[in-house]
């Protein structure tokens, strides 16, 4: 069965924290996704990665970094936590196909609190 | 550029009776389109998806979706709504000019009441 995991389920950290939120998969899937979601915004690209070491900015990527050093870990990294990035985070990851667009497999969600 | 609309934020409908979650797309190229349903405190999940085979693509639990390339639109159906279909519906849009990333929507809220 297809896996996303994700370190936390919820989390809170106070303002100028520095903070990771990891992701593991076990579908030996190239490319992986951070997202965050919000009420009546829907969800957002922040990075994504098709290849370890490889990263490339979305929409959002401001004040948010990544690393992946090993294909079925991504790590989203908040160097100074700010309460305007107190949201829903998925992770998701997918296959390469021919048409590079395949099915996303999503994580459950770490919900972060930044006080 | 790629995007989707999504035309209700909110749908309530009684059991057992239809469904109709709209949404409306814009693509330069021959898109992907994927609905995706989150139900509460859980994970996103694939409902279904088109990648330029049968316009009507069927999904899990009864639901289905007609890509309409005159109308630009994908719109989500299903024939008689149960009570665990209560959720978040998401309409996502994808080309190849895009490269990996999905372009979702803001989601729909359906409500089904006894």
């Amino acid at each position: 069965d297809v896996k996303v995991t994700q370190s936390s389920r919820y989390l809170v950290k106070r303002t100028g924290e520095k903070v990771f939120l990891e992701c593991v998969q076990d579908m030996d899937h190239e490319n992986m996704f951070w997202y965050r979601q919000d009420p009546g915004l829907g969800l957002r690209l922040i990075y994504f990665s098709y290849d370890v070491k490889m990263k490339e900015k979305g929409d959002i990527p401001e004040g948010y970094s990544v690393s992946r050093e090993k294909k079925e870990r991504f790590s989203l990294i908040l160097e100074s936590a700010s309460t305007n990035q107190t949201s829903m985070y998925l992770c998701a990851s997918s296959f390469t196909s021919a048409r590079l667009v395949d099915t996303q497999y999503f994580g459950p969600g770490t919900r972060l609190t930044v006080l | 550029a790629q995007s989707v609309t999504q035309l209700d934020s909110h749908v309530s409908v009684s059991e057992g009776t239809p469904v109709l979650l709209r949404c409306n797309y814009s693509s330069s190229y021959s898109p992907s389109l994927f609905w995706y349903v989150q139900h509460p405190n859980k994970g996103l999940q694939l409902l279904l998806k088109y990648t330029s085979a049968a316009t009507l693509v069927k999904g899990i639990n009864g639901f289905e979706a007609e890509f309409k390339k005159s109308e630009t639109s994908f719109h989500l159906t299903k024939p008689s709504a149960h009570m665990s279909d209560a959720a978040e519906y998401f309409c996502v849009v994808s080309d190849r000019n895009s490269g990996y990333a999905l372009n979702f929507g803001k989601g729909t809220s359906l409500l089904v009441t006894p």
